[in-house]
């Protein structure tokens, strides 16, 4: 059965400190995995990862995707207030499913 | 503006009675997904369309029902509501998946309560 674990699954930071969330996966066929932001209403889009392996990046975040580990990272530097937040990691499977891991919660602190 | 639509934000209903939820994109994307969120359980898929007149069941598909007889709408249909199905749904599309361009674009979610 395909299955998405994520964690840790709640997180406190104070604003300046680097943090790692983890996804790892199980998948029977992999089309590709995505990172996702949610705060008080709908997820909103971060990272997708393919086979390729290269890392992405946006500003303070980055991730990349380990297909021998079957995992990935999203990691967060500098982080500020307003990356509070649950992230979500999200597996496209061969069928066109896609599954979603329980998110990690992360509160940074002032 | 590019987005997805869901109707209403927020119903109360009570068990057995039907429902519709709709959904509406502008964004010409051929899938389109209903999905629910519970705390602990995270998102779920209900079910999912690769395009007009193809539906395919998500991993939580029972008690629901779909039909997409246009490329922009996806309506969520509950035949006789279960206070189980109380939760917060979010319909989502996107250009096939899989390709680059092609992340899922979210609703604003759709908050039921079936007492």
């Amino acid at each position: 059965e395909d299955k998405v674990v994520q964690s840790p699954l709640s997180l406190v930071v104070h604003e300046g400190d680097t943090v790692t969330l983890n996804c790892s996966y199980e998948v029977t066929n992999f089309r590709s995995l995505l990172w996702y932001k949610q705060e008080k209403k709908a997820p909103t889009f971060l990272f997708m990862l393919t086979s390729s392996g290269i890392e992405k990046k946006s500003g303070r975040l980055s991730s990349i995707l380990d297909k021998k580990e079957l995992s990935s990272i999203l990691n967060i530097t500098a982080t500020q207030t307003g990356d509070s937040a649950i992230y979500l990691c999200a597996l496209l499977s061969g069928t066109y499913k896609y599954i979603f891991g329980t998110g990690t919660r992360l509160k940074v602190l002032a | 503006e590019a987005q997805v639509t869901q109707n209403p934000r927020y119903l109360i209903t009570v068990t057995g009675k039907k429902l519709t939820v709709t959904c509406s994109q502008n964004m010409n994307h051929e899938y389109m997904s209903w999905y629910r969120q519970d705390p602990g359980l995270g998102l779920r898929q209900i079910y999912y369309s690769m395009n007009v007149e193809v539906t395919d069941k998500g991993d939580v598909p029972e008690g629901y029902k779909v039909s997409r007889k246009e490329k922009r709408n996806f309506p969520l249909i509950l035949e006789s509501p279960s206070p189980n199905q109380t939760s917060l749904y979010f319909c989502a599309s996107s250009f096939p998946p899989g390709q680059q361009n092609s992340p899922l674009h979210f609703g604003n979610g759709t908050r039921l309560t079936v007492t």
